[in-house]
């Protein structure tokens, strides 16, 4: 079975910290993975890709097929990184995607 | 351009009433879904449709009931709400080729009493 996991329920970091959001997941062929982020009072927005391998408001994540992991982290946390964060898998060609529980991130100043 | 809205945005239900959400998009995109969120299981999947006229079931699709008469709109129905489908409903679209991102609407918050 498909299935997305986020251990971290919450993550609170002091601003200029390194985070590291987790992300492992199971699935039997090739995965295509995302972090899709909610900042308050905004939407749903995606964040990164890993077939894009991009660095996006300084995260990164990096596709580890071996530890079937997909973490998000960034060396220096700001304060209007706090949101709500999820790993997403895609399950098919229709674009269905297989949600993480999410990780709520706190930076503190 | 307004991407992805949802109507209504709050609604009250009681037990075994019935309502309608209604998703627009105006991205002329082919792929809409429809998810509920909810704390601790993230987001999960209810019904989706690949394009006009077509609808298919996700991974919680019971009590709920979707039609796609215009490829602009996405409708998802409750015809007996029920305490347990108390949730935020998050619509969502994307184009029809290669790994599309998801464009999602501002979420309608629904409390079933």
């Amino acid at each position: 079975a498909q299935r997305v996991t986020q251990p971290e329920k919450l993550l609170s970091v002091f601003k200029g910290a390194p985070v590291e959001l987790k992300c492992n997941y199971s699935y039997s062929g090739s995965p295509e993975l995302f972090w899709y982020v909610q900042y308050s009072r905004q939407r749903l927005q995606l964040l990164l890709r890993h077939i894009s391998r991009e660095s996006i408001k300084g995260f990164t994540a990096d596709l580890n097929k071996g530890e079937t992991s997909f973490h998000l982290k960034k060396p220096f946390a700001q304060e209007e990184d706090s949101a709500m964060y999820y790993c997403a898998l895609a399950r098919d060609s229709w674009g269905k995607l297989q949600f993480g529980a999410g990780t709520q991130v706190v930076v503190t100043p | 351009n307004a991407g992805v809205t949802q109507t209504p945005k709050f609604r009250v239900l009681k037990t075994g009433q019935s309502m309608t959400l209604l998703c627009a998009q105006d991205m002329n995109h082919e792929y809409m879904y429809w998810y509920r969120q909810d704390p601790g299981m993230g987001l999960r999947l209810i019904h989706y449709s690949v394009g006009e006229g077509t609808t298919a079931k996700g991974e919680v699709p019971d009590g709920y009931n979707v039609s796609r008469l215009k490829k602009q709109n996405f409708l998802l129905g409750l015809e007996s709400a029920a305490p347990s489908q108390t949730s935020v409903y998050f619509c969502a679209s994307r184009t029809g080729q290669g790994s599309g991102e998801l464009f999602f609407g501002e979420g309608s918050r629904l409390t079933v009493l």
